[in-house]
């Protein structure tokens, strides 16, 4: 069984441009969180998609967003780049409200901005 | 929110258990306590999870007392490939209680 995969691995962009980093989750999986790990420090919370809808958000401005298609993948936006943006960004899926709470997480994909 | 606080280093020679401790003191009922352990540049990868008392699996144990205000991770006879990151994570299936917030680890140095 495939585990959750996301794309691009890398990613390089200037300050100012926008970046989308995608993510698909596990077979079943209806829940999907995205994190950012600056390098060196822990997992900060973005944001949780169940079903298609939002959930729940962590303390990052309104240039992070995204969205949950109907196929459970996610897609997340980062507008207006700023340096401080570069991290590692993890996706992680889950059973949503059928399950413990237990997150499966993809190997994450870096962004770099210059 | 269930905030969690877990020693920031711990240091072991290779063959050593190893006890990594979580508090925990706002949990929720809904709450259950679930251990991950991560290398550099990869994503978490789940270890344990409990809700009360204890659990076993091929890889660790983990302790829970009866008022649930902290949690012990149990790994016995580390190695080298031990080494790494490993996180206390306290949150319900419905993420909204804690918004799955992790802490900021336990970085694990294992050593000959």
């Amino acid at each position: 069984e495939a585990g959750v995969t996301q794309s691009p691995t890398h990613l390089i962009k200037t300050r100012g441009q926008q970046a989308t980093l995608r993510c698909s989750p596990i077979s079943g999986h209806t829940s999907v969180y995205w994190y950012q790990q600056a390098l060196g420090l822990g997992l900060q919370f973005l944001l949780w998609y169940d079903e298609g809808e939002e959930r729940n958000r962590g303390n990052f401005p309104p240039r992070f967003s995204g969205r949950q298609f109907p196929n459970y993948s996610s897609e997340l936006n980062v507008n207006a780049l700023e340096l401080e943006d570069s991290a590692l960004y993890l996706c992680a899926s889950s059973l949503g409200g059928r399950g413990t709470g237990e997150l499966f997480f993809g190997e994450g994909s870096r962004l770099t901005v210059l | 929110l269930a905030k969690t606080t877990q020693p920031i280093s711990m240091d072991s020679y290779e063959g050593q258990e190893v006890n990594i401790t979580c508090s925990h003191n706002n949990i929720a009922t809904n709450d259950y306590i679930t251990w991950y352990q991560q290398f550099p540049s990869q994503g978490p990868r789940f270890i344990i999870q409990g809700y009360k008392t204890k659990v076993t699996n091929e890889v660790a144990s983990l302790f829970i007392p009866a008022d649930r205000k902290s949690s012990t991770l149990s790994l016995p006879r580390v190695s080298l490939s031990d080494t790494a990151v490993y996180y206390c994570l306290v949150g319900d299936a419905t993420g909204t209680a804690s918004k799955l917030t992790f802490g900021t680890g336990t970085r694990l140095q294992v050593t000959l």
